[in-house]
């Protein structure tokens, strides 16, 4: 399809580890994004992954790239209330400047 | 780390006005920037990118006459709606992208509602 896909709704438990996937269109761009947007709030890149990469750590954020299937996933590892917010993968179709963003997925953090 | 502000964040107009909008990157300059528009529960819809010193380039469907992009200056650049009315409500937020990074920043949005 044309559209950058994510699922709509995660819920998961306080200390749980959280798996948002998207599936992003363009085998050529060349930088995939997560991004986390809070209620009435812009956009707070979390972490980015260079195409030539299958995966990237960063504290408690893991991102898998899987650019056969063009897939791209973020862990977060023990959960917290404060990452409940929403959740955009982005990429650069065309390795040019502008972004294309996923539909976003809803992550609710429960106690 | 690098900040942009958007400036208002809030504002409400009567239908038939223009709303201004502008976009700062405060510590870094930003040959480009980008605007924008995300409905209620939607993902972002880029609807422009700004180059400084040069007129915008529109996405498919966007009205360039409705929205007036100004990139002014290497810190600043400016979406006007003109003649809103409410079918332009939305959150408009904008990015720049570094000059020397090459890493784009979000503002924090403006929410424009139209009566």
């Amino acid at each position: 399809g044309e559209d950058v896909e994510q699922s709509l709704f995660l819920s998961v438990r306080e200390g749980d580890s959280s798996v948002i996937n998207c599936t992003y269109t363009d085998s050529s761009s060349t930088y995939l994004y997560w991004y986390k947007q809070e209620p009435g709030a812009g956009l707070q890149l979390l972490t980015y992954i260079f195409s030539n990469m299958d995966m990237k750590q960063d504290q408690r954020l893991t991102v898998l790239l899987n650019k056969k299937d063009k897939h791209l996933s973020l862990r977060i590892a023990d959960t917290q209330t404060g990452d409940s917010a929403i959740y955009f993968c982005a990429e650069n179709p065309g390795g040019g400047n502008k972004l294309t963003f996923g539909t976003g997925t809803q992550l609710k953090v429960e106690l | 780390g690098a900040v942009v502000s958007q400036h208002p964040s809030r504002v409400i107009c009567k239908s038939g006005t223009s709303v201004k909008i502008e976009c700062r990157s405060l510590d870094f300059q930003a040959t480009t920037m980008f605007w924008y528009r995300q409905f209620p529960k939607q993902s972002l819809m880029l609807m422009a990118t700004s180059n400084e010193g040069s007129k915008a380039t529109y996405e498919q469907g966007v009205e360039k006459d409705k929205f007036l992009i100004n990139h002014a200056s290497l810190t600043l650049s400016t979406l006007t709606v003109t003649s809103a009315h409410p079918e332009d409500s939305s959150f408009y937020i904008c990015s720049a992208k570094d000059l020397i990074s090459y890493e784009q920043y979000f503002g924090p949005g403006t929410r424009l509602t139209v009566t």
